[in-house]
């Protein structure tokens, strides 16, 4: 059953735990991504990977970390660094290129209290 | 920062009426695809389009990118209560190693 899957769907941690959160593909794909989503911002990137070993900045990094260092896996942790931790986490997965759709797992809920 | 602007954030709507969001990038894009979100869930992709003045339908979903490719337009005739959702742009740059950028989504509700 091929897909894209995170883990756990609901996530709860104390302020200044880093927390690591899972995000795992099947599917063969090269490309992985992370966005971070709140009411009314729409999805924003933290990062992403085009290929193993390999991954960049995006336009919400600051605070989070990224390694990639199996084509299936892309784990993000948050850090205590990030000041407002508490979102919906999604992770998404593509072929790569330019033209290709993203497929996206069910999402990590993280509440930091 | 992001640069893919989409309007407007909210649209409520009666049945059957019809329903457009409208998204605009700050340069010119590869592609744009569109995306569905239902409430509670993940973002579901719609279509990709990646040449100038493209024009799809999907039944009743009819998707625009314009010619410059740097706007997009989706537009749902004759809206039903299964067409609840947040609708997302998101576009890819060129030369930017596939880096895909979302809209803010548009939620759409449909009164009975």
């Amino acid at each position: 059953d091929g897909g894209i899957t995170q883990s756990p769907k609901y996530l709860f941690r104390k302020e200044g735990q880093n927390v690591t959160l899972s995000c795992e593909q099947n599917l063969n794909h090269d490309a992985m991504y992370w966005y971070r989503q709140d009411p009314g911002q729409g999805l924003r990137l933290i990062y992403y990977s085009q290929i193993v070993n390999d991954f960049q900045k995006g336009d919400i990094a600051e605070g989070y970390s990224v390694s990639r260092e199996k084509k299936e896996s892309f784990p993000l942790t948050v850090t205590s660094a990030q000041k407002n931790p508490t979102a919906f986490y999604l992770c998404a997965s593509s072929m790569g290129g330019d033209d290709t759709e993203a497929f996206f797992g069910q999402g990590t809920r993280l509440t930091v209290v | 920062g992001q640069q893919v602007m989409q309007i407007p954030q909210y649209q409520h709507v009666q049945e059957g009426e019809d329903f457009t969001t409208y998204c605009n990038s700050s340069t010119t894009l590869s592609n744009i695809q569109w995306y569905k979100q239902r409430p509670g869930g993940h973002p579901v992709f719609l279509i990709q389009l990646v040449k100038s003045g493209e024009v799809k339908k999907q039944k009743r979903l009819t998707f625009q990118f314009g010619e410059a490719k740097k706007n997009s337009s989706l537009h749902i005739t004759a809206t039903q209560t299964t067409d609840v959702g947040t609708y997302f742009c998101a576009g890819t740059m060129y030369n930017q190693g596939g880096k895909l950028i979302f809209g803010q989504g548009t939620e759409l509700s449909v009164k009975p």
